[in-house]
C-alpha cells in the first residue's frame, strides 16, 4: 500500500538558518504530495502541494518539488523564523486531496 | 481556508465509560468527513471515511461497534468511544472536504482523549 516516510525530528535551528525536511514516498500510482503544517494547539493546515512529477508547490517561503525518479518531496526554506516553528507532516493522495496518507510528522523548533 | 471545530479538545474518561467528539464545519458544507487516530510520534492513521447520510466506511483493522461514527448533517460528524480502554488513549483528529474527493480537506484542532 501506500506509505510515507519522513526525517525524524526535533530538527532544531537557529533563526535565518536553512531548512530542508527530508520526505519520500511509496505509491501504486502517480500521486498527489503535499505538506501540512500543525502549529502548536491548532488543526492541519495545509501548507502546499504538487499534483504532477516536477512541479513545484510553494507558500511562506517554504517549496518542495515533485521528484518521480527518486519518490521525494523534500520540504525546503531558505531563512527560517521563529514563528515557523511546528510540526511538518508529508502526506499523498491517490484519491483527490482529501484521502491522504501522512507521514510520522517532524517536529522543527526555531531559535531566536 | 475554511474552519473546522472539533470539540472538545480533551477529555478524561474513567474506563468503561463511552465518549463522544464532535466535528463541525463552520463555514461549508462537509459532504465527506475523515476521522484519525494518532499515537505518540506516528503518523496520523485513517479511520473512517464517513459521507453525510450514509454508514461510514471504516479502514482495516477498526472496530465499528467500538468507534461509532454518525454524519447526519452536512456540517457535524461524531465519533463516539464506546466501552473505553486505556488502550484508547489517543489523540483523534477529523477532517471535513466540501467535495468528492478532489478538493482540500480542512483539519480540526484533534482531542486528546485519556482513558483512566
Amino acid at each position: 500500500g501506500d506509505s510515507v516516510t519522513q526525517m525524524e525530528g526535533p530538527v532544531t535551528l537557529s533563526e535565518e538558518a536553512f531548512l530542508t525536511i527530508n520526505c519520500t514516498y511509496t505509491a501504486t500510482g502517480y500521486p498527489s504530495l503535499f505538506w501540512y503544517v500543525q502549529y502548536p494547539g491548532e488543526g492541519l493546515q495545509l501548507l502546499l502541494k504538487a499534483t504532477k512529477a516536477d512541479d513545484k508547490g510553494s507558500n511562506k517561503g517554504f517549496e518542495a518539488t515533485y521528484r518521480k525518479e527518486t519518490t521525494s518531496f523534500h520540504l525546503e526554506k531558505g531563512s527560517v523564523q521563529v514563528s515557523d516553528s511546528a510540526v511538518y507532516f508529508c502526506a499523498l493522495s491517490d484519491k483527490g486531496y482529501s484521502t491522504l496518507t501522512f507521514g510520522k510528522g517532524t517536529m522543527l523548533l526555531v531559535s531566536p | 481556508g475554511a474552519v473546522v471545530s472539533q470539540h472538545p479538545s480533551w477529555v478524561i474518561c474513567k474506563s468503561g465509560t463511552s465518549v463522544k467528539i464532535e466535528c463541525r464545519s463552520l463555514d461549508f458544507q462537509a459532504t465527506t468527513m475523515f476521522w484519525y487516530r494518532q499515537f505518540p510520534k506516528q503518523s496520523l492513521m485513517l479511520m473512517a471515511t464517513s459521507n453525510e447520510g450514509s454508514k461510514a466506511t471504516y479502514e482495516q483493522g477498526v472496530e465499528k461497534d467500538k468507534f461509532l461514527i454518525n454524519h447526519a448533517s452536512l456540517t457535524l460528524s461524531t465519533l463516539t468511544v464506546t466501552s473505553a480502554h486505556p488502550e484508547d488513549s489517543s489523540f483523534y483528529i477529523c477532517s471535513a472536504s466540501g467535495g468528492q474527493g478532489n478538493t482540500e480537506a480542512f483539519f480540526g484542532q484533534g482531542t486528546r482523549l485519556t482513558v483512566v
